[in-house]
């Protein structure tokens, strides 16, 4: 069964400490993976996709890594601006065409 | 502006009625999706649309139904069947490239918080 697990479920950091969000996964053959920001009460903003071991993908003070078995969110210099969860998703080989699996999100909490 | 618009923002229920969400994209996309949330946990798929007058069961479509009638919209109706609809639901759309990369990317409409009274 194809699974994500997020870690850790929240993390409290001061302004300007940087740190990093895991997603680890297992999937028989990944697609592609997804990262969204999701703010209190609203909608998964679209972030990242990440489609093979080793690729980077970059947006302000967010940077988006990938293995085989899990991606890192690195926030380097957060503000406060960057509170929110943060949800990971895969989508597999197995799965139908579009259909994502998400993980429980983690979320941030960024003290100014 | 592209989007996608989900309507009411807040819908309360009374035990044994149906409720139907609203959602609208004018993205051109094919696929879309309705996707429930409770809290600490994550998004889970109900039903899921690839091509009009065509969908697919989600993991947990039970007291739940869908129709697409057009491109456009993707109504959930929530019954009287559905035991514990309290939630968050969001929809959501997708480009449908068939197998290929960058079908996977969803875009997600505002939400609509249910409450049963």
């Amino acid at each position: 069964e194809d699974q994500v697990t997020q870690s850790p479920e929240a993390l409290r950091l001061q302004e300007g400490e940087s740190s990093s969000l895991n997603c680890s996964y297992t999937v028989s053959g990944l697609r592609g993976l997804f990262w969204y920001r999701q703010d209190p009460g609203k909608g998964p903003e679209f972030l990242f996709t990440l489609y093979s071991a080793g690729e980077e993908k970059e947006k302000e003070r967010l940077k988006a890594t990938l293995t085989k078995k899990e991606s890192f969110l690195h926030i380097t210099a957060p503000k406060p601006e960057d509170s929110a969860t943060y949800l990971c998703a895969v989508q597999a080989v197995t799965q139908g065409a579009q259909k994502l699996v998400f993980g429980q999100g983690t979320r941030l909490t960024i003290n100014p | 502006d592209g989007g996608i618009t989900q309507s009411p923002k807040y819908l309360f229920r009374k035990e044994g009625q149906n409720v139907t969400l609203s959602c609208e994209q004018n993205l051109n996309h094919d696929a879309m999706y309705w996707y429930r949330q409770d809290p600490g946990q994550g998004l889970r798929l109900i039903y899921y649309s690839q091509i009009v007058n065509d969908f697919q069961k989600g993991d947990i479509a039970e007291g739940y139904s869908v129709s697409r009638e057009k491109k456009e919209s993707f109504p959930l109706t929530v019954t009287s069947a559905q035991k514990n609809p309290t939630a968050f639901y969001l929809c959501a759309s997708s480009i449908d490239h068939g197998q290929g990369r960058g079908s996977g990317e969803q875009f997600f409409g505002p939400g609509t918080r249910l409450t049963v009274l």
